[in-house]
């Protein structure tokens, strides 16, 4: 499975726009870029994902660099709803199972 | 409209005790999957189906067993409890493979090994 580094922690301003980078250099023509986030004591929820292109939806926006290398989840004005971890996960299109492999995360914080 | 239900939401064993999580999906999805959370940790894949009947290991089956009779239910089976299991196990469905299917997560089931 291709990995991806995402930064341990971030934090945020309440109603400010937050931007999580995510590292995936060793990405494959077939993988898919997914975003989950976990709020506390919950299971994870799915955020959004894309291929090549920019994609947004009502949660967020994912900007994805032209070599596919590296991207990042926008939250457009950070609330505290937010606080959560933020997960970049290389989903491969082809794979049987279409399993999730899940890293570390990245912990958002957000301040009022 | 339940989504994905796991039961119990909390337990507490002894070393060497046996129980089993249920995870019931009401979405008609083919895929189940079973992850494991330490703290602090990200989720590792325990067992997955890809339909009824067909099972498959993941990154961390041992001291496990899972079956899949039906499409809307993936029990996980812990059997001889270890220390070693006490974790948060979180089950997710997703429909038919597709790179747009996003998993869908209970919330999961928190279990102490004593």
């Amino acid at each position: 499975d291709a990995k991806t580094t995402q930064p341990n922690s971030m934090e945020s301003n309440e109603e400010e726009p937050v931007h999580l980078p995510c590292n995936h250099s060793t990405i494959s023509g077939t993988d898919y870029i997914h975003w989950y986030r976990q709020l506390p004591s919950q299971g994870p929820e799915y955020v959004i994902h894309g291929l090549t292109s920019n994609v947004n939806n009502r949660m967020a926006s994912l900007a994805i660099a032209e070599d596919r290398k590296s991207s990042t989840l926008i939250l457009h004005r950070a609330t505290l709803r937010d606080a959560a971890v933020y997960y970049c996960i290389l989903r491969d299109s082809v794979e049987y199972g279409n399993k999730l492999v899940f890293g570390a995360g990245t912990i958002l914080r957000v301040k009022s | 409209n339940a989504g994905v239900t796991q039961t119990p939401k909390f337990r507490i064993l002894k070393i060497g005790q046996s129980m089993t999580l249920q995870c019931t999906q009401d979405m008609n999805h083919n895929y189940m999957y079973w992850y494991r959370q330490d703290p602090g940790m990200g989720l590792k894949l325990i067992y997955y189906s890809v339909g009824a009947g067909i099972t498959d290991k993941g990154e961390v089956p041992n001291g496990y067993n899972v079956s899949r009779s039906t499409t809307e239910d993936f029990p996980l089976r812990l059997e001889l409890a270890a220390p070693s299991q006490t974790s948060v196990y979180f089950c997710a469905s997703s429909t038919s493979p597709t790179y747009n299917s996003p998993l869908h997560f209970g919330n999961g089931t928190r279990l102490t090994v004593t």
